[in-house]
């Protein structure tokens, strides 16, 4: 059974730092790798999509990698905002025959001050 | 714009008494699932469809139903409610071609069963 981990559980930096989120996870056979960002009471944003084949995909200020034989995806921001903070959400889909289901790791709560 | 739909966005309900609440997408796409979120155990996957009339359980089905009687429509079905069924549920869509299985969430709903 496929589990996600994320460390840490929450994060508090200030403005301008750069800064790295971690996911793990347990089966290496997996689709994809999928970032989210959730806001307070609100629903999920997709940040990056990265393939099973892909070892990096860049939005922006966002940049996540994958190293499948590892297990393990990291999300890099830099040059943090105060309106980067939210929940961060780590989601891998292992078989895309169930219909795309996606695992979740529990997520990052990031705090960043001004 | 492309988007996913849910409705209602808040519910406060009676054990027992039935409700829907309705997903509904408009960028064609063929695989639609349920999530819901509770604090500590992340988000899980309900149900889940990969197209008209074919649907499936996930992994925390009891106590939901789901239909799929056309492909933007994806209702979540709770024929009799009961407390541990508060939570929040996201609704998400996504297509086994291109963008390689990105998935698009709703805005959630958040329901109370008393």
């Amino acid at each position: 059974k496929q589990e996600v981990t994320q460390i840490p559980a929450a994060l508090s930096v200030p403005e301008g730092e750069n800064l790295v989120l971690n996911c793990s996870f347990t089966d290496s056979a997996i689709y994809n790798l999928q970032w989210f960002r959730q806001d307070p009471g609100k629903g999920l944003t997709s940040l990056l999509l990265i393939q099973s084949s892909q070892r990096e995909q860049t939005s922006g200020r966002l940049n996540a990698s994958l190293d499948k034989s590892s297990g393990r995806s990291t999300l890099y921001i830099a040059a943090s905002q105060p309106g980067d903070s939210a929940t961060y959400l780590c989601a891998v889909s292992s078989n895309p025959e169930y219909g795309n289901k996606l695992v979740f790791g529990a997520g990052t709560i990031l705090r960043v001050k001004s | 714009e492309a988007q996913v739909t849910q409705n209602p966005r808040y519910l406060i309900t009676v054990t027992g008494k039935k409700l829907t609440v309705t997903c509904s997408q408009n960028m064609n796409h063929e695989y639609m699932s349920w999530y819901r979120q509770d604090p500590g155990l992340g988000l899980r996957q309900i149900y889940y469809s990969m197209n008209v009339e074919v649907t499936d359980k996930g992994d925390v089905p009891e106590g939901y139903k789901v239909s799929r009687k056309e492909k933007r429509n994806f209702p979540l079905i709770l024929e009799s409610p009961s407390p541990n069924q508060t939570s929040l549920y996201f609704c998400a869509s996504s297509s086994p071609r291109g963008p390689y299985g990105t998935q698009y969430f709703g805005p959630g709903t958040r329901l109370l069963v008393l």
